[in-house]
């Protein structure tokens, strides 16, 4: 079974700090996804990476950085926390594959900013 | 740009019913389309997925969803209703040239005894 991690269930942040949010995947998969999810709007690609050190921006990147120095982590930074970015964290994986390939996701990080 | 629009963000069945959750893409090409759920504290799980091939198609947990192009539809459907269905429901498509999701707003199903 593919497993995707993520390094915090919950997480509680004061404005201003930076903030790491980690994610592995051990099936060897090539892209990496980080999504945001918040009630009614469902979830907004931030960023995803389909290789070591390459990375795109999503839907909305503003605000975020994220790193892939390993194939299997993938992790997002906040540098300067603010309390809009309150929210949901999930990563997700998949293979190259065709269009038909599904991504795999870990089970949330809940980061609250205060 | 294509986007995926769910209709009722809250869906109350009671157990043993039929289960109907609406999605509708937007998409100048057909895109491939995914159902996934996310149970309570957990990430998300998927459900099912159309790519090419037969319209109608079967999931887990007895969950099925038909692609009608003329529809821009992919409705997710289960014929009776368990209390361990309740739970949030996504709706997603992928397009020609993109690599990630987009995500319809979600659809909370809850099951009432």
């Amino acid at each position: 079974d593919v497993k995707v991690t993520q390094s915090s269930r919950y997480l509680v942040k004061r404005t201003g700090e930076k903030v790491f949010l980690e994610c592995v995947q051990d099936m060897d998969h090539e892209n990496m996804f980080w999504y945001r999810q918040d009630p009614g709007l469902g979830l907004r690609l931030i960023y995803f990476s389909y290789d070591v050190k390459m990375k795109e921006k999503g839907d909305i990147p503003e605000g975020y950085s994220v790193s892939r120095e390993k194939k299997e982590r993938f992790s997002l930074i906040l540098e300067s926390a603010s309390t809009n970015q309150t929210s949901m964290y999930l990563c997700a994986s998949s293979t190259p594959g065709g269009q038909e390939a599904e991504q795999y996701f870990g089970p949330g990080t809940r980061l609250t900013v205060t | 740009a294509q986007s995926v629009t769910q209709l009722g963000s809250h869906v109350s069945v009671s157990e043993g019913a039929l289960v109907l959750l609406r999605c509708n893409y937007s998409s100048s090409v057909p895109p491939y389309l995914f159902w996934y759920v996310q149970y309570p504290n957990q990430g998300l799980q998927l459900l099912l997925k159309y790519t090419t091939g037969a319209t109608l198609v079967k999931g887990i947990n007895g969950f099925e969803a038909e692609f009608k192009k003329s529809e821009t539809s992919f409705h997710l459907t289960k014929p009776s209703a368990h209390m361990s269905d309740a739970a949030e429901y996504f709706c997603a498509v992928k397009s020609a040239g993109r690599r990630a999701l987009t995500f319809g707003s979600g659809t909370r199903l809850q099951v009432q005894p």
